[in-house]
């Protein structure tokens, strides 16, 4: 069983288009996240999302946006994609609070 | 905002020598130091925390150090192997998400 899944794991799309990254995760966790690994391996938070509350990150671009149909999906669109966006974004999830975070196996963006 | 310096970026060791990566923080309400391990091409996995109201954990050949009142803590990786030879990012978390340390890639050298 994954913990937290999600796909796909590999995208490759032009300059311009609007792409999802799906996550779920079955750990019956309150809190999922959004982190960006750029190449030179640095994590950063994009977001955070429980039922009631979303942080985002001041610097990423309004372009991205977080989805969540419910509490054990959640889901990242990105409008318009440059070439900088061009990473991996791993989703995460936690227990409510300050708690260890569980990630999945990654989504390999590559925008050219 | 919560903050993390980590040092060394890179770190070679002879197989069996030990290595040690050192976290510096700035928020003193950070109460939740975990280190996670990257392999290449994996996500990270945690592989050993340790929280405010503990000064140090063990496990195995991983052990973990808090300095709270200098607002540092270290990995301590002993008898080392080929296999942990992977991204070691450490994190800090008090109120918010957990923020990461900019790595250390360690090489271990049979």
């Amino acid at each position: 069983d994954t913990a937290v899944s999600q796909t796909p794991k590999y995208l490759v799309t032009q300059m311009g288009n609007d792409k999802s990254i799906k996550c779920e995760q079955n750990l019956g966790h309150d809190t999922m996240y959004w982190y960006k690994q750029d190449s030179k391996k640095f994590l950063k938070i994009m977001f955070s999302y429980n039922n009631k509350e979303l942080i985002i990150n001041e610097t990423v671009p309004n372009r991205f946006s977080p989805k969540s149909p419910d509490k054990a999906h959640l889901n990242l669109h990105i409008n318009s994609l440059e070439l900088g966006d061009s990473a991996v974004y791993f989703c995460a999830s936690s227990t409510r609070g300050v708690d260890t975070i569980y990630f999945g196996e990654g989504s390999w963006l590559t925008v050219v | 905002g919560e903050n993390v310096e980590q040092h060394p970026s890179t770190l070679s060791v002879q197989e069996g020598d030990s290595a040690v990566i050192k976290c510096t923080y700035s928020d003193s309400a950070s109460n939740y130091f975990p280190w996670y391990k990257q392999e290449l091409g994996k996500r990270p996995q945690l592989i050993i925390d340790i929280r405010s109201n503990v000064g140090e954990k063990k496990d195995q050949r991983i052990a973990v150090t808090l300095n709270k009142t200098a607002k540092h803590f270290s990995l301590h990786i002993t008898e080392t192997q080929p296999e942990d030879s992977a991204v070691y990012f450490c994190a800090i978390s008090g109120n918010t998400p957990l923020v990461f340390g900019k790595g250390t890639r360690l090489s271990v050298i049979a």
